[in-house]
């Protein structure tokens, strides 16, 4: 069984750059075919997709969100990592990784909730 | 701006019907967008329902059901149970590595 977890710290002051890596286990991260994304949830609101990275290694972002996102694999370590710099109180919000394919998120981490705050 | 629009809420009664969609702000949603549907609980992650517009997910009760009406997608639960009470949430393919959620709608079983 597939098990995704999300890891990083729980408190970003602001301007700085949150960064997290979530943690593939009972399988491949580089299986072919399938995305590895970020999803996020400000308390009490809806879900947001930031972006993806294929097996290729070709990356996919949101485009609201897109000049301050980096996602990265560690095909090595089976992980794969968010960046998003320049952070502000907006950014506050549940972090999901997850594993999915064009027509659906078949996997997901638990979730990490991020706090930006000085 | 592409906005994926959901009914922010819904009351059904136990053992009722309900009919939940998922459009565009603009254009019709077709089978092209490979809409799916994840159910979430509070404090939980969201949970497959529905992908590739009326596939159901492993373990998921075949009172949950996908489909296209109109020019939207639509999630059905027939005989709804207390524990069908969530938010659900639905997710668009916009092509070139590009999905969008809904602003999901927040289901109550009164």
């Amino acid at each position: 069984q597939l098990q995704l977890q999300e890891s990083g710290p729980g408190l970003v002051k602001p301007s700085e750059t949150l960064s997290l890596t979530c943690t593939v286990s009972g399988g491949s991260i580089s299986s072919s075919s399938y995305y590895w994304g970020w999803i996020r949830q400000p308390p009490g609101k809806g879900l947001e997709w930031i972006g993806s990275i294929y097996y290729s290694g070709s990356t996919y972002y949101n485009p609201s969100l897109k000049s301050r996102v980096t996602i990265s694999v560690d095909t090595s370590k089976n992980q794969f990592s968010l960046k998003l710099s320049s952070v502000t109180a907006a950014d506050t919000a549940v972090y999901y990784c997850a594993r999915h394919e064009v027509i659906a998120i078949d996997y997901w981490g638990q979730g990490t909730l991020v706090t930006v705050s000085s | 701006q592409t906005v994926v629009t959901q009914e922010p809420s819904f009351s059904v009664s136990p053992g009722g019907t309900v009919t939940l969609t998922c459009g565009l702000s603009s254009g019709s949603v077709s089978t092209s967008y490979y809409p799916s549907w994840y159910q979430q609980t509070p404090g939980q992650a969201p949970r497959t329902l529905i992908y590739s517009t009326n596939t159901r997910s492993s373990g998921v009760p075949d009172r949950f059901s996908g489909s296209i009406l109109g020019n939207k997608a639509a999630l059905t639960i027939t005989g709804a149970q207390a524990d069908d009470e969530s938010d659900y949430y639905c997710v668009l393919y916009m092509g070139s590595g590009f999905w969008v959620f809904g602003g999901g709608t927040k289901l109550t079983v009164l």
